[in-house]
């Protein structure tokens, strides 16, 4: 049984780039969240996605988007990158009846220069 | 006031010791407690669920009081394994989790 799996593991941008980072969720679930790990600090909620849908957001601004496939995978896209969103970036999956049973991906490890 | 706060840590003890964490959560309405475990560089793993009862997992004993929104974690007879970051995580009403900064555990020989 698949866990979480998250692609690429390491990536480097340059400020102003555009990145997408992949997930594909543990087998059976159907809901995506996504969150930031900044260097000693605990993960933060981005976003929710459930049926191809956005369900809920944490006060992330609109440069962080998202997408759900009908397969249930999910990307996230973050615009116009900063200095200040170099961290971790966790996918965790979930059934959106157990939605607080939430399986974590290793994550994608995002430097931005 | 942070949504969840955990003790700053570090926390250095020796193997064999019994060493306690701590957290106090804002939002009274919280359902869903927990802590995690989260290796360097890996990530966050579920330790355990935490309920009003209180509730054991062999060495590890987690505890929730919800008058006073504070929430514990014990281990006991520490092993060099256990060192980590502990993360003191609660429900949200968003569908989201929550997490504390995390409080790191080093146990020496």
């Amino acid at each position: 049984d698949a866990g979480v799996t998250q692609s690429p593991t390491h990536l480097i941008k340059t400020r102003g780039q555009q990145v997408t980072l992949r997930c594909s969720p543990k087998s059976g679930h159907d809901t995506v969240s996504w969150y930031q790990q900044a260097l000693g600090q605990g993960p933060q909620f981005i976003f929710q996605y459930y049926e191809e849908e956005e369900r809920q957001r944490g006060n992330f601004p609109d440069r962080f988007s998202g997408h759900q496939f009908p397969n249930y995978s999910s990307e996230l896209n973050v615009n116009a990158l900063l200095l200040g969103d170099s961290a971790l970036y966790l996918c965790a999956s979930s059934l959106q009846l157990r939605w607080a049973a939430q399986y974590f991906g290793p994550g994608t490890r995002l430097t931005v220069l | 006031r942070k949504e969840v706060e955990q003790d700053p840590g570090p926390f250095n003890v020796p193997e064999g010791a019994t060493v306690a964490f701590n957290c106090t959560y804002s939002n009274s309405a919280s359902q869903s407690f927990f802590w995690y475990r989260q290796d360097c560089r890996k990530e966050p793993k579920l330790l355990m669920s935490v309920y009003s009862s209180g509730n054991e997992d062999g060495r590890f004993t987690a505890q929730l009081n919800r008058a006073s929104q504070y929430i514990s974690l014990l281990i006991r007879d520490s092993k060099l394994s256990d060192s980590a970051t502990y993360l003191c995580v609660v429900g949200g009403s968003q569908g989201n989790l929550i997490f504390g900064k995390g409080t790191k555990l080093s146990v020496k020989p």
